[in-house]
């Protein structure tokens, strides 16, 4: 099905500890984009991506690493996982903003990564 | 740079009774704004988008937002709750050239019976 699609819905993983997770779009967006959702914060950028290949920080990147060799996947990595990292995570895209008329484009998030770091 | 100012954390209502969720912006040229939404344990989903063709935006589900220029506000309304409304709303402002679009810090609707 066409669509946005995280992986896995549900992580329990230990403080320090790689942990991965996945997105994957089937439409073809240039753009996506990496969330967390907290209590009282709101949603905040981590990284987000232009194209393949380029990638750029967002408002919250440390303890993550990102990269984007297709189009069509996104995977963010915790390199050493932390308490602080517990939260649920949102991939979302966003076609190709390059024309004027696109950057009213708005986001397609996937359904979320719960993770808690114990 | 741009900002988005949600009013309320949390706002409730009954059912049938008017919904205000306020909205207000910074930018210092003019934005794109959205309304999104996120039912329990879902993504966000876009609820309506002001382009520049309209001052008032219809959107899903019965809702409609007005653009007022003079306030900085895209204030999201609606005549008649539903319970089927409870959920998380988002403002969020792009403008142009700049593709990262600012979220709100949200508000939940709570809709009493």
């Amino acid at each position: 099905d066409a669509g946005i699609t995280q992986s896995p819905r549900y992580k329990i993983t230990e403080t320090g500890r790689q942990v991965t997770l996945m997105c994957h779009q089937t439409w073809s967006h240039s753009y996506m984009f990496w969330y967390r959702q907290d209590l009282g914060h709101g949603l905040r950028l981590i990284y987000y991506s232009a194209a393949a290949d380029i990638t750029d920080k967002g408002e919250v990147p440390d303890g993550y690493v990102v990269s984007r060799s297709k189009t069509e996947n996104f995977p963010l990595t915790l390199e050493s996982a932390t308490r602080s990292q517990t939260s649920v995570y949102f991939c979302a895209s966003a076609q190709d903003r390059v024309q004027p008329s696109s950057y009213n484009s708005p986001l397609h998030f996937g359904n979320g990564t719960r993770l808690t770091v114990t | 740079a741009q900002s988005v100012t949600q009013l309320g954390s949390h706002v409730s209502v009954s059912e049938g009774a008017l919904v205000l969720l306020r909205c207000n912006y910074s930018s210092s040229v003019p934005p794109y704004l959205f309304w999104y939404v996120q039912y329990p344990n879902q993504g966000l989903q876009l609820l309506l988008k002001y382009t520049s063709a309209a001052t008032l935006v219809k959107g899903i589900n019965g809702f409609e937002a007005e653009f007022k220029k003079s306030e900085t506000s895209f204030h999201l309304t609606k005549p008649s709750a539903h319970m089927s409304d409870a959920a998380e709303y988002f403002c969020a402002v792009s403008r142009g050239g700049s593709y990262i679009p600012t979220f709100g810090r949200g508000t939940s609707l709570i809709v009493h019976p």
